[in-house]
């Protein structure tokens, strides 16, 4: 059974690091074709894909954020973590994490979701 | 990007209706086009992949059909569990992107 976890802080100061983790099990990162990827739900409800990192370390990043957007793994630990810089109010929103099964562009399965709210 | 349209946004409708969701992308996606339930507070699952292909474990009422730029998810007797919002995905290329989601209300 595969299952995800997404863990970070629930509110952000902006112009500070995001910093999401997202722990995962039921398959390994090692896998040939197998990624891991984030997408966030801001309040009005609209999905936007955010990155993904696939097995062999190769990483997309959505351009519109990919100047602020890290996303790395730690295969050991089976982990994916996902570091936004230089938050703002309009990146509140629901963090999601989910994987890709091989060769396969969609989220398979998804994270519960972390809320992170940007404010003073 | 590909742009993903859907609609409607939202839908009325009863226990026992046939309901029909469409996706259009804005350019041709093959059959690179999955579709995700939510319900209020959870988290998507993954429905339908390859436009078609029902995921273990999702009622046979589900459908997806479709190719190249248009889809359509298919509820043909809606139950109570179904009350969600619908969202379309494409998976041919990268951003990867969403319709706006359609809800079953």
């Amino acid at each position: 059974q595969i299952t995800l976890k997404e863990s970070g802080p629930t509110l952000v100061e902006p112009t500070q690091t995001l910093t999401l983790t997202c722990a995962f099990s039921g398959f390994s990162l090692d896998s040939s074709g197998v990624a891991v990827g984030w997408i966030r739900q801001t309040p009005g409800k609209a999905l936007e894909w955010l990155a993904v990192i696939y097995w062999n370390d190769d990483k997309v990043y959505n351009p519109s954020l990919k100047t602020r957007l890290t996303i790395t793994k730690d295969t050991s630990k089976n982990q994916v973590v996902l570091a936004m810089t230089n938050v703002n109010p309009v990146d509140t929103a629901t963090y999601y994490c989910g994987n890709f099964p091989p060769w396969r562009n969609w989220f398979d399965s998804w994270g519960q979701g972390t809320l992170v709210t940007v404010s003073s | 990007d590909i742009q993903m349209t859907q609609s409607p946004s939202s839908v009325s409708a009863s226990v026992g209706d046939r309901v029909t969701i469409t996706c259009r992308a804005s350019q041709d996606i093959g059959r690179w086009l999955a579709w995700h339930q939510q319900k209020p507070g959870e988290a998507p699952r993954l429905l339908i992949s390859a436009a078609s292909t029902l995921q273990r474990g999702v009622p046979s009422r589900f459908s997806g059909s479709g190719s190249g730029t248009d889809f359509t998810l298919t509820i043909s007797s809606l139950q109570p569990e179904d009350f969600a919002t619908y969202f379309c995905q494409q998976a041919t290329s990268y951003p990867l992107t969403f319709g706006g989601g359609t809800k079953v209300e």
